[in-house]
């Protein structure tokens, strides 16, 4: 079945570091790919997405890799800072034939800690 | 902009009763969303609207209803509350299938 899953449940970085928060997924389907950030008792929050004919995006301070052969996404954060903890979320968006909408399947989550 | 906004915050009902969540947004986004999350998972889909009018069952759409009688407005009906319905539930909408989703920011539901 389809699932989006984490290698890590709990990341603990040292501030000013760089963090690597990686997902697998496997569906082939998937057209395009994006990470959350949810902070303790919010909603999930855009951090950066990926269309499946990229292999690598750069936002501000993230930077997500797509490797599609081995169905792998990675979410990477330049000098990680005390306000970057929180749990990641990838999720991965699988169409929907003949309804033209989409299926959002989130993988379980990583909880990322930074250490002063 | 309010972006998308959720009521209750918060809700305790008692098995057998029955509720509505309240969901809106201010974007003029056609696609609309609820979601379920559970203690250490991610989010779950349960239905989805891709217009007004238009409305289709996710992964987990059991005990759970919805309407889109307008663009802004997309309610989630609990039928008869059970226990394996406490959660918190978020709303998202975006643009079009396909782009970022905009999360509002939840309703934790208990039910006893």
């Amino acid at each position: 079945g389809e699932s989006v899953g984490l290698h890590l449940p709990t990341l603990s970085v040292q501030e000013g570091d760089n963090s690597i928060i990686n997902c697998a997924y496997s569906n082939s389907a998937s057209d395009y790919f994006i990470w959350y950030k949810q902070e303790s008792g919010k909603g999930p929050q855009f951090i950066i997405d990926i269309r499946s004919n990229m292999d690598k995006r750069q936002g501000q301070r993230v930077t997500v890799l797509l490797n599609k052969t081995v169905k792998h996404l990675s979410l990477q954060i330049a000098a990680t800072q005390p306000g970057d903890s929180a749990v990641y979320f990838c999720a991965e968006n699988i169409p929907l034939r003949g309804q033209g909408a989409q299926k959002l399947v989130f993988g379980q989550g990583t909880r990322l800690t930074i250490n002063p | 902009n309010a972006g998308v906004t959720q009521t209750p915050k918060f809700q305790v009902l008692k098995t057998g009763q029955s509720m509505t969540l309240q969901c809106a947004q201010d974007m003029n986004h056609e696609y609309m969303s609820w979601y379920r999350q559970d203690p250490g998972m991610g989010l779950r889909l349960i239905h989805y609207s891709v217009g007004a009018g238009i409305t289709d069952q996710g992964e987990v759409p059991n005990g759970y209803n919805v309407s889109r009688s307008t663009t802004e407005d997309f309610p989630l009906r609990l039928l008869s509350a059970a226990p394996s319905q406490t959660s918190v539930y978020f709303c998202a909408s975006s643009y079009a299938p396909a782009y970022e989703q905009y999360f509002g920011p939840g309703t934790r539901l208990t039910v006893t």
